[in-house]
């Protein structure tokens, strides 16, 4: 079944702390792996988009990391800031025989940044 | 640059009313996409076009949901008639064809209730 699981459901931490967020997934065939963030009340903004062959993805104060091989990828951030609160998503994408794509979104870390 | 523009930004209706929802797109882009939000199950795609034709409708919940997309700078969610359970945040999303790694561009939703 074509999955992905994203943890912790949500974190606290101090302004100036770095973090990371964790996704698994079960997505096959795999085309690629996005990471958005969502503030509340906006729709999502895109981070990162990495495909089979790349590792690590970088923009900014988030860095992506891709394990193809484990099917797991983490999001850090680095020096986080109160701008930084808001909830994280992990979507991975599949081609289908027919030529489409599918995105399998998982439910997102809702991150919090506090002074 | 203007985004993803949707209207509205808010719709509160009872059931059983026929609820409209639009969208125009960034310019240029020819990939469009509908999703939902709720808090129970996170980001679904519902629909999405690739130059103005519908490509995969599979996340589409049932009959009473209807998407069209007239020409390159438009396109419409119809929900017909309206249910309690369709109350959602509805984002529409734009990019450069619907290959994996394109980044799509968010709107900021319209935020549905259904009395």
């Amino acid at each position: 079944k074509n999955q992905v699981e994203q943890s912790p459901q949500s974190l606290i931490i101090l302004e100036g702390k770095n973090c990371t967020l964790q996704c698994n997934y079960t997505v096959s065939p795999f085309s690629n792996l996005r990471w958005y963030k969502q503030d509340t009340g906006r729709g999502p903004v895109s981070l990162t988009i990495m495909t089979f062959s790349e590792n690590t993805k970088s923009n900014g104060r988030y860095t992506a990391t891709l394990d193809a091989d484990t099917k797991q990828s983490s999001l850090h951030i680095t020096a986080s800031q109160l701008s930084d609160s808001a909830s994280y998503i992990c979507v991975v994408s599949r081609r289908t025989t027919s030529g489409t794509y599918k995105y399998i979104f998982g439910t997102g870390t809702r991150l919090k940044v506090l002074a | 640059d203007a985004g993803v523009i949707q209207s509205p930004r808010h719709e509160v209706t009872e059931m059983g009313q026929e609820v409209t929802l639009r969208c125009k797109p960034i310019s240029g882009h020819n990939s469009l996409f509908w999703y939902r939000q709720t808090m129970m199950r996170g980001l679904e795609l519902l629909i999405y076009f690739n130059n103005n034709v519908p490509i995969d409708d599979s996340g589409m919940p049932e009959d009473r949901f209807s998407a069209k997309m007239p020409n390159a700078s438009f396109s419409t969610l119809k929900i017909q008639p309206s249910e309690p359970r369709d109350s959602a945040v509805y984002f529409c999303a734009s990019s450069f064809f619907a290959r994996g790694d394109q980044p799509q561009h968010f709107g900021d939703g319209t935020r549905l209730s259904i009395l």
